[in-house]
């Protein structure tokens, strides 16, 4: 069972450049939430999804993009990345039940030049 | 400010101490508090949540809630190498189903044999 896949796991990117990190979630859950991690500042919510061909803003939305075309798939796009975006990204997902248990990745370290 | 504040650390104890973690939390709202541990390189996972006020036990971790206070608390007994780690308090947003979790910035351990 392997739960929450981030792909990729590392990236370099320069300025200006653009990509796509996935997420996919094999436990059939209907929430989705991409995250980031930075030192001292801890884990901000970027953009989440309630279900499938939904997506909502979180703490930093800015610069980024989502998309939820399929339930067990949520991508997080850069269009344009800044240096201010290095970061380490986490996606989580969960069931929705009362105790709030998120799954999480392990994780995509990005860093942009 | 954040909603849910939490003292970085880093904190460094020998083997077998009891280790107290703290946070404190500024939404009375808040009805849920989790305590998630991250171990280097990984995705948080969830050790333990707490409703409302009060203890919970499991095993060597004890959670403890004071909404009086708004202080939430997380004590290892005997804590060895292996809970050395970034532990992270958190809280519900809201009360929907799904609703995204507010983290503190977590609390790096490192206990030394």
């Amino acid at each position: 069972n392997a739960g929450v896949t981030q792909t990729p796991k590392f990236r370099v990117l320069k300025t200006g450049q653009s990509m796509t990190l996935l997420c996919a979630q094999d436990m059939n859950h209907e929430y989705m939430y991409w995250y980031r991690q930075d030192p001292g500042m801890g884990l901000r919510l970027i953009h989440y999804s309630v279900g499938e061909g939904t997506t909502a803003k979180g703490e930093v939305p800015d610069g980024y993009n989502v998309s939820r075309l399929k339930k067990q798939n949520f991508l997080l796009g850069l269009e344009s990345a800044a240096p201010s975006q290095t970061s380490v990204y986490f996606c989580a997902s969960s069931s929705g039940t009362s105790t709030g248990e998120l799954f999480f990745g392990e994780g995509s370290r990005l860093t942009v030049l | 400010q954040k909603e849910v504040e939490q003292d970085p650390g880093p904190l460094s104890v020998p083997e077998g101490a009891i280790v107290s973690l703290n946070c404190t939390y500024s939404n009375s709202a808040f009805q849920y508090f989790m305590w998630y541990r991250q171990y280097s390189r990984k995705g948080p996972e969830l050790l333990m949540y707490t409703y409302s006020s009060g203890n919970k036990e499991d095993g060597r971790f004890t959670a403890q809630v004071d909404k009086s206070s708004k202080y939430i608390s997380l004590f290892i007994r005997d804590s060895q190498p292996s809970d050395s780690a970034t532990y992270l308090c958190a809280s519900p947003e809201g009360t929907e189903a799904g609703t995204a979790l507010i983290f503190g910035k977590g609390t790096t351990l490192s206990v030394s044999s």
